[in-house]
């Protein structure tokens, strides 16, 4: 167990509509990343938070969008959604913002767009 | 352009038979390469961290090295619990946003 924890771990939805995604990082972790993994595409960086912030971005789309609380716990909002948008959606948190640390990842919410 | 590629994409293995695995990086300057384990559907599990050329880390049946230009992951006698999909990812050190770029991975199974 990674201490990351995501939900929900399924959700099947319609094109068209708005989802939102839910992870909370290990205990004292202050940086929060989302990944988006497709079965051909391997892992693709989305957004990352770090205290609360936006830190970085990827090669996030338009339609989505995420926040970080103060709790530390981190939403990925999906809307508008698109048959290609089915992927499995990773959240991944670590203890700061040096850039030497690992990263620890939740084990997934698969979207599934129909 | 920063990228990560891993070699081969799929590794087939008797059990007890030992292997490397490649993932080579061109990125401008190195932070950090990790490696991670993912079974399937899973999130990617940890394994190791290099920092700097001539690194090595072992853990139980895994190795992993580092050079300049690339990163190995060696199995020692492995058995069929270690098959699974191991993924490479790097940390350039302009990236102030301290995000991982990942390689595709290579899927490894060990046959009894």
């Amino acid at each position: 167990d990674s201490g990351v924890t995501q939900t929900p771990k399924h959700l099947i939805t319609a094109t068209g509509q708005r989802v939102t995604l839910r992870c909370s990082p290990r205990s004292g972790d202050l940086s929060v990343y989302w990944y988006q993994q497709s079965l051909d595409q391997g892992l693709q960086f989305l957004i990352q938070y770090y205290n609360g912030e936006e830190r970085a971005k990827g090669n996030i789309l338009e339609r989505f969008s995420a926040q970080q609380f103060p709790d530390l716990h981190s939403e990925l909002n999906l809307s508008s959604l698109e048959l290609g948008d089915s992927a499995l959606y990773f959240c991944a948190s670590s203890t700061g913002i040096s850039g030497d640390t690992e990263a620890f990842f939740g084990q997934g919410t698969r979207l599934t767009v129909v | 352009e920063d990228q990560v590629t891993q070699s081969p994409e799929a590794l087939r293995l008797q059990e007890g038979e030992s292997s490397s695995l490649n993932c080579s990086y061109t990125v401008s300057g190195l932070r950090g390469l990790f490696w991670y384990r993912q079974d399937p559907g899973k999130g990617p599990e940890f394994l190791f961290t290099l920092y700097s050329a001539g690194e090595e880390k072992e853990k139980e049946r895994l190795k992993a090295t580092l050079t300049k230009k690339e990163s190995f992951l060696h199995i020692t006698a492995p058995k069929p619990e270690d098959s699974a999909t191991y993924l490479c990812a790097v940390r350039p050190n302009w990236n102030t946003g301290n995000q991982f770029y990942f390689g595709t991975g290579t899927s490894l199974t060990v046959i009894p």
